[in-house]
C-alpha cells in the first residue's frame, strides 16, 4: 500500500498564529515526498520536496517551512500565518507517478 | 513561468457527449505526461498517462492524445457522465520534476 495520511482535513487559523500540518506515508521506504498548495482559482504549486530524512528543498520563498524528522513523516509549518497562506495543501509521494493525500483546507482569518 | 498550460479554466458538456480537455506545454524535454482528476476537498487521483514515444493511450472511456510537434496534449472522455464532473490537471515530467497545469473544471450536465 502506498497510502498517504494527511491531517487535519480542515483548519481555520487566525492571522499570525502558527501552523503544523502533518503527512505520513505507508509503503516503500525512503520515498520522495512533496508539499503542494492549490490556491483558489490556481493550479498546483510545488512548495517543498524531500528526498530523505532531514533533506528539504524549497521551491517558493515564503513564510512556510518543511521538515522531515522521520523517513515516512513530512511536516509543513509556519511561525506566523498570513491571509495569503489560505489554500488547499496536499502532501504527495512520487514513485513512478504522484500519489496524493486527501489534503488540508486551510483558511486564515 | 508556466511550462504546462491549460487555457480553458472550465468546460460544460451534456451527459453522453464527448468531453475534450486540452493542455499545452513548452518544454521539449518532457517525456511523460499524466492526467489527474480532483474532486472538491480531495487530493488529485491519477487518471491516465502517456509516454512521449506514443501518440495515443486509451483506458475505457478515457483517451489521451499527444502531439509532440505541437506540444499539445488532450484528454477525451466518451461518453461523459455526471460523475466525471471534477477539476482535471495535466502534468508533465522531465524525469526529475513534475509540472502541473492550472486545471480545467469539467461540468457534465445530466
Amino acid at each position: 500500500s502506498q497510502t498517504i495520511h494527511q491531517w487535519p482535513a480542515t483548519l481555520v487559523q487566525p492571522v499570525g498564529s502558527p501552523l503544523s500540518l502533518e503527512c505520513t506515508v505507508e509503503g516503500t521506504s525512503n520515498p520522495n515526498l512533496y508539499w503542494y498548495r492549490q490556491a483558489a482559482g490556481r493550479g498546483l504549486q510545488l512548495l517543498f520536496y524531500s528526498v530523505g530524512i532531514g533533506q528539504i528543498s524549497s521551491e517558493v520563498p515564503q513564510n512556510l517551512s518543511a521538515s522531515r524528522p522521520q523517513d515516512r513523516q513530512f511536516i509543513l509549518s509556519s511561525k506566523k500565518l498570513l491571509l495569503s497562506d489560505s489554500g488547499f495543501y496536499l502532501c504527495a509521494r512520487l514513485d513512478n507517478r504522484y500519489t496524493f493525500g486527501s489534503g488540508t483546507r486551510l483558511t486564515v482569518v | 513561468d508556466q511550462q504546462v498550460k491549460q487555457n480553458s479554466p472550465s468546460l460544460s458538456v451534456q451527459e453522453g457527449r464527448i468531453s475534450i480537455l486540452n493542455c499545452d506545454y513548452t518544454n521539449s524535454m518532457f517525456d511523460y505526461f499524466l492526467w489527474y482528476k480532483k474532486y472538491p476537498a480531495e487530493g488529485p487521483t491519477f487518471l491516465i498517462s502517456i509516454s512521449s514515444i506514443k501518440d495515443k493511450n486509451e483506458d475505457g472511456r478515457f483517451t489521451v492524445f499527444l502531439n509532440k510537434s505541437a506540444k499539445h496534449l488532450s484528454l477525451h472522455i466518451v461518453p461523459s457522465q455526471p460523475g466525471d464532473s471534477a477539476v482535471y490537471f495535466c502534468a508533465a515530467d522531465t524525469g526529475n520534476q513534475f509540472y502541473f497545469g492550472t486545471g480545467t473544471s469539467l461540468t457534465v450536465i445530466p
